[in-house]
């Protein structure tokens, strides 16, 4: 299987301010069609996840241009540019390129 | 609107079986591939399986952890995806939520339906 390994698990963040996640998988994601099934969600406190970017860097329909991904091979990271308070949640790297569907840990993201 | 609606959630007993639902609505159902995921209380994303499109020749695939006990089906004409839960185990206690998959990811998800498994 594929063991998705997020960095850190909790980050306070100002708001305002930019916050970065980071998410390492034991094996490259590059899928045998050429795509990297990388892709992040965001779960807020009592709410069912929601997807924010698709094959690494593609935000999803409606998710604010202040969320960014980026990433190659078995190294990826989501940036959120200016912290804002709705942006508080967890947030989980997740990979289909390989059955089982992994997701990382997830990373608690709370203001200062 | 694109919706999905788990139901069927509830208290079992171990060992007991359960059937869960997903009604999809607001987007041609067959035309997409289903997964189920769960999350044990307080505790992160496991996803427990996925079934392609009739299209994909409609075949599943399982999590080892429930391999053998649980099976996804799906009914296109009624739009609805369904989890059957056999042997169940209190380690299965959680909430489960079906998602859309388009393009290697979970695009849209329902709400959830919370399963305990407890004598």
């Amino acid at each position: 299987d594929i063991v998705m390994t997020q960095t850190p698990l909790s980050s306070p963040v100002t708001l305002g301010q930019p916050a970065s996640i980071s998410c390492r998988s034991s094996q490259s994601l590059v899928h045998s069609d050429g795509n990297t099934y990388l892709s992040w969600l965001q779960q807020r406190p009592g709410q069912p996840p929601r997807l924010l970017i698709y094959k690494i860097s593609n935000r999803f329909s409606g998710v604010p241009d202040r969320f960014s991904g980026s990433g190659a091979g078995t190294d990826f990271t989501l940036k959120i540019s200016r912290v804002e308070a709705e942006d508080v949640g967890v947030y989980y790297c997740t990979q289909a390129t390989q059955f089982p569907y992994t997701f990382g840990q997830g990373t608690k993201l709370e203001i200062k | 609107e694109v919706q999905l609606v788990e139901s069927g959630g509830g208290l079992v007993q171990p060992g007991r079986s359960l059937r869960l639902s997903c009604t999809a609505s607001g987007f041609t159902f067959g035309d997409y591939a289903m997964s189920w995921v769960r999350q044990a209380p307080g505790k992160g994303l496991e996803w427990v399986g996925f079934i392609r499109s009739k299209a994909y020749g409609g075949t599943t695939e399982y999590a080892a952890s429930v391999k053998g006990r649980f099976t996804i089906s799906r009914d296109d004409s009624k739009s609805i995806a369904y989890l059957q839960m056999n042997s169940l185990k209190t380690e299965d206690t959680a909430v489960y939520y079906c998602t859309r998959s388009l393009g290697g990811a979970f695009d849209i998800w329902g709400q959830g339906t919370m399963v305990t498994v407890s004598s």
